[in-house]
């Protein structure tokens, strides 16, 4: 079956810390990867996607990912948080050719501390 | 570009009321998707069209919910009748098909069925 998993629903980090949200998957085919955020009472927008080459992908913000297909996974990661970051935060997969249709995990809250 | 629009923002009806929903998509976008999010099943795709066309509507959870679009910008999301586990927040995506794109995200339809 086809899956997403983030298996923390809520991380708490100080401002400045690094920050890392897992995701692992279950795909048939050779996965679309992505990361999406959402503020509160906002759409979802794109930080990155990974399609192909380097498993090592940047996004916006300040974050990257990391594609890792031995583990099934790709995580997000920032160095320094700012608390600005404070949101929800989705980890989708989806297939070559029709990326919008897209199967998301159950997301994971962030939240800052000052 | 303003970006994918939905109307209403918020909407809160009674039990066995016709709902309706309205999506404007980006301008030369071909691809359209609706997304619902609720709290125990996440973010599923319903139904999503490519030119117009509905290609798949597998995730239209019963056959009270309908989606049409009439043209290529404009969307609606019709629930008949609606129930209160019907309440969720609609979200209204578009992309332009081909290009491995992001989606992107209108700000969403919260609807309480009471």
């Amino acid at each position: 079956a086809q899956s997403v998993t983030q298996p923390d629903i809520h991380i708490t980090v100080s401002e400045g810390a690094s920050l890392e949200l897992r995701c692992n998957y279950s795909y048939g085919a050779t996965p679309y990867l992505f990361w999406y955020v959402q503020s509160p009472g906002q759409g979802l927008q794109l930080l990155l996607k990974y399609f192909s080459g380097d498993t090592l992908v940047q996004g916006i913000k300040g974050f990257e990912a990391e594609f890792k297909r031995s583990q099934s996974s790709f995580n997000l990661r920032k160095p320094s948080v700012h608390w600005s970051d404070a949101a929800e935060y989705f980890c989708a997969v989806g297939a070559r050719g029709n990326t919008g249709k897209l199967i998301f995990g159950q997301g994971t809250t962030l939240q800052v501390k000052p | 570009d303003a970006g994918v629009i939905q109307s209403p923002r918020h909407e809160v009806t009674e039990m066995g009321q016709e709902v309706t929903l309205r999506c404007k998509p980006i301008s030369g976008h071909n691809s359209l998707f609706w997304y619902r999010q609720t709290m125990m099943r996440g973010l599923e795709l319903l139904i999503y069209f490519n030119n117009n066309v509905p290609i798949d509507d597998s995730g239209m959870p019963e056959d009270r919910f309908s989606a049409k679009m009439p043209n290529a910008s404009f969307s609606t999301l019709k629930i008949q009748p609606s129930e209160p586990r019907d309440s969720a927040v609609y979200f209204c995506a578009s992309s332009h098909r081909g290009d491995n794109e992001k989606l992107f995200f209108g700000s969403g339809t919260q609807l309480s069925v009471l």
